[in-house]
């Protein structure tokens, strides 16, 4: 692991609340990813920002899903009113300055259970 | 568009066989970023190698090595003398140039029987 520091690592909710998943990139690095696995299927793109923007946000469900990365603090994906169909582990990644000839390093996975 | 394919879903060896990971990318980019992840049996995504496709270098790593062939366009992954720890998902993924979106296989399921 790069130091890419997620948590929590695991969370439990029932549906129709809230999930905030925090995101502390690696030191130095100002990009960040977010990517979803899904049971028994591969890991998806959700949404790239760099710091107070939202870069690419095309993998993003259009309703209920949020992230931001602020100018002091962690990334945070925000997840409304959830449901069953959100249980999944949710990834971030960082990486100095974008994936183009950088390393993009992952963390170590939050992983979401809705019941 | 882009495609990254690991046929092999699931794949067993026993302890000190060699054994081979394969990936096959689709691009139309010439310009594009190779990267294998491994994620063991605790969930984490651990970062093993990124190639850029102007580099076509085979690349060693202990006993990690990796076959980049742009003619077949694949960048397969062996292991040798194979440790029960390598047991683990291993992820080929596609990084176009001017994209910021990784495009994982579907992984390919690593058991090393003792």
């Amino acid at each position: 692991n790069a130091g890419v520091m997620q948590n929590p690592r695991h969370l439990v909710r029932r549906r129709g609340q809230e999930a905030r998943l925090r995101c502390s990139p690696m030191k130095g690095h100002s990009h960040v990813y977010w990517y979803r696995q899904l049971p028994e299927e591969g890991l998806k793109f959700m949404v790239y920002l760099q710091k107070e923007n939202i870069i690419d946000e095309s993998g993003m469900p259009k309703e209920r899903f949020s992230a931001e990365f602020p100018k002091e603090g962690p990334s945070i994906l925000r997840i409304q009113q959830v449901v069953r169909g959100d249980s999944a582990a949710y990834f971030c990644a960082s990486s100095r300055m974008g994936g183009q000839g950088n390393t993009i390093y992952f963390g170590e996975g939050s992983w979401l259970t809705v019941v | 568009a882009q495609k990254v394919t690991q046929a092999q879903t699931e794949i067993s060896v026993v302890e000190k066989e060699d054994v081979t990971l394969d990936c096959v990318y689709e691009t139309r980019d010439t310009t594009y970023y190779l990267f294998w992840y491994k994620q063991p049996p605790s969930g984490e995504l651990v970062f093993l190698i990124r190639r850029n496709s102007f580099d076509e270098q085979n690349e060693i790593s202990g006993r990690y090595s990796w076959n980049f062939q742009k003619s077949t366009s694949s960048f397969n992954f062996t292991i040798t003398a194979s440790q029960v720890v390598d047991s683990a998902v291993y992820f080929c993924a596609l990084l176009n140039f001017g994209n910021e979106k990784l495009t994982f296989g579907t992984g390919t399921r690593l058991t090393i029987i003792p």
